[in-house]
Formats: C-alpha cells, sequence, structure tokens
C-alpha cells in the first residue's frame, strides 16, 4: 500500500528557512515522480515543485529561487527546503506522488497524482 | 502560464440528481486534465485524469469529458458522499495548475 507522511512543518518568521519531509511507503521515491502541492488557508490547490526520477526539478515561478526539492533514495524520502520564506507561503504542504509510466524503455511523469499524504502546515508570521 | 477556471463557484443540488461541473483552459491544455475530490480535512484525490479516464476504484457514476479549452466533470447521481469541493488540473505545460475550486453541496 503506498502511504506518504509529511512532517517539518511549523511556525517561521519572515525571511526563515524551513525543511519539509515526505516519508513514503510502498514504493520507491527514486523510480516515481514526486510533487509537492499546498493549499493555503480556505484556498485551492497550488503545485510548487516536481522532482523527475531522472533528477529533473521543476518550480512554480512563485518559489523558483527560494525552494530545492530533493531526494534521500537510503531513507526513501523527499524533501522541500524552504528559504526566504513569506506569509504568501503559508499553507498545508501536501507530498503527492505521479507514478509516470515507461515505454521504449523511457519513463515519463504523467504530472497528475495518485496519491498524497496528509499534509504538513507551515505558517510565516512575525 | 494556463489558467484554469472553474464554474460554478458553488452548486447546490440535491441526492440523486445529475451534478454537471466546468472547468475552462486559458489556452489548449489538450487531453491532459485531470479531477480531484476534496472532503474537508482530507487531502485530495483523483477521480479523473486524461480527460475522461475514471482512476482506480471510482465509482462509474463520475465520468468526465471535454478536450483543448473546455472540460465537464458530471456526477450522474449524487450520493451523499459526494458533496465536497472539485479541482480540475491541466498537465499539458508547466506550470503545472489547477482550477480555482467548486463546492458541491447539498440542496
Amino acid at each position: 500500500e503506498v502511504q506518504l507522511v509529511e512532517s517539518g512543518g511549523g511556525l517561521v518568521q519572515p525571511g526563515g528557512s524551513l525543511r519539509l519531509s515526505c516519508a513514503a511507503s510502498g514504493f520507491t521515491v527514486s523510480s516515481d515522480y514526486m510533487n509537492w502541492v499546498r493549499q493555503a488557508p480556505g484556498k485551492g490547490l497550488e503545485w510548487v515543485s516536481a522532482l523527475y526520477s531522472d533528477g529533473r526539478t521543476f518550480y512554480a515561478d512563485s518559489v523558483k529561487g527560494r525552494f530545492t526539492i530533493s531526494r534521500d533514495k537510503a531513507k526513501n524520502t523527499v524533501s522541500l527546503q524552504m528559504n526566504s520564506l513569506r506569509p504568501e507561503d503559508t499553507a498545508l504542504y501536501y507530498c503527492a506522488r505521479d507514478k509516470g509510466y515507461c515505454g521504449n524503455g523511457v519513463c515519463y511523469g504523467y504530472n497528475w497524482f495518485d496519491s498524497w499524504g496528509q499534509g504538513t502546515l507551515v505558517t510565516v508570521s512575525s | 502560464e494556463i489558467v484554469m477556471t472553474q464554474s460554478p463557484a458553488t452548486l447546490s443540488v440535491s441526492p440523486g440528481e445529475r451534478a454537471t461541473l466546468s472547468c475552462r483552459a486559458s489556452q489548449s491544455a489538450g487531453s491532459f486534465l485531470a479531477w480531484y475530490q476534496q472532503k474537508p480535512g482530507q487531502a485530495p484525490r483523483v477521480l479523473i485524469y486524461s480527460a475522461s479516464t475514471r482512476a482506480t476504484g471510482i465509482p462509474a457514476r463520475f465520468s468526465g469529458s471535454g478536450s483543448e479549452t473546455d472540460f465537464t466533470l458530471t456526477i450522474s447521481s449524487l450520493q451523499s458522499e459526494d458533496f465536497a469541493v472539485y479541482y480540475c488540473q491541466q498537465y499539458n505545460d508547466w506550470p503545472l495548475t489547477f482550477g480555482g475550486g467548486t463546492k458541491v453541496e447539498i440542496k
């Protein structure tokens, strides 16, 4: 069974940093396509970042240059390092999996999400 | 960036009735469109991908249609567990973008 468990959220001052972690079970993060999606309180969903199995990374313009997505194969986790945090980064951060597919020896991300964690709350406030 | 616009923002429907939700893209998303359901306090769950393919375990009362810029999610006969917020998401281009959501509430 696929399971994703986020951790690392909390209260941080504007300009501060935080590192979120997503522990995966039931699959291998290095073989699939991992994403972070956030949801501000009472608002809709916003895609934040993706990490492809081949190492490519993608970011929303709103976080580019401030956030970094990475993985630890040994721990089967994905992380989101968040620097220069702003009040508008306040949100529930979800880890989401894209299982992708392979054909003719090449693998691709679907770029939609079949499994989600329960989220970790990040609050940026002084 | 492809902007996704969902309508209506809120849909009031009686149990057993049909619900039709709309999602419009600011430019072509092809058939690269997914629908998610989110209940209060829960993570989203994928219902539909590739505009019209039901995800594993999703009941047949959920159906998706459309292509390019206009998409529709239809719930043929609303059950009590279907009252939730629904989001569309395009994955034709980066950045991946979601619509603002449609809340389906009990009439």
